[in-house]
């Protein structure tokens, strides 16, 4: 069974740091693997897929890393902002089905 | 854009009511997905569906859950006697293949039981 963890949990940094987002998984028979965006009582805003054959991502600001065979995805994020506080959920896709399996999430909190 | 909605955004029902819930996938897609998410708690997988049938389900959907896709726009979800603890965020997605694709979410609906 797919077992997915984001560390850390929570984060609080000042404006303009560059920080990292973990995620592990225990099943390296993904599919890809999805990060989202989620604020507070919202939805699950689709910040980047990268494909199980692929190494790294990039969208703006964000970069997405994938190293299937030890289980690990990060997202970096470059010259955090205010507007980027919210919580980070990744999700591998898994299964005969495609299905998603998402880990607890990071909450970050980016100071001005 | 194409985008998944959900309706309604916001739905209130005694315990044992019956409720449905509505989402309209992105239109080209062929693979429907709900998710739940408990207040604190993890994005959890309920079912997946294709080709109007259930193709996967999770241990959460029991005989209390059904899907349907009724037209060609709308898949719902039907809670037939609703618990305290299904009260929860639902989120449809949808995607157009369903290995290796990016999913879609729409915005959920927010299920409380009283």
């Amino acid at each position: 069974k797919q077992e997915v963890t984001q560390i850390p949990a929570a984060l609080s940094v000042p404006e303009g740091e560059n920080l990292v987002l973990n995620c592990s998984f225990t099943d390296s028979a993904i599919y890809n693997l999805q990060w989202f965006r989620q604020d507070p009582g919202k939805g699950l805003t689709s910040l980047l897929l990268i494909q199980s054959s692929q190494r790294e991502q990039t969208s703006g600001r964000l970069n997405a890393s994938l190293d299937k065979s030890s289980g690990r995805s990060t997202l970096y994020i470059a010259a955090s902002q205010p507007g980027d506080s919210a919580t980070y959920l990744c999700a591998p896709c898994v299964g005969n089905t495609g299905k998603l399996i998402f880990g607890q999430g990071t909450t970050l909190q980016v100071k001005p | 854009e194409p985008e998944v909605t959900q309706t309604p955004s916001h739905q209130v029902t005694q315990m044992g009511q019956e409720v449905i819930l509505r989402c309209v996938p992105i239109s080209n897609h062929l693979y429907f997905y709900w998710y739940r998410q408990i207040l604190g708690q993890k994005v959890e997988f309920l079912v997946s569906f294709y080709n109007n049938e259930i193709s996967e389900k999770s241990e959460i959907f029991d005989d209390q859950f059904s899907v349907e896709r009724p037209d060609g726009s709308n898949f719902t979800l039907k809670i037939r006697s609703t618990k305290l603890e299904d009260s929860a965020m639902y989120f449809c997605a949808s995607t157009t293949g369903r290995l290796g694709n990016e999913q879609f979410f729409g915005p959920g609906t927010r299920l409380t039981v009283l």
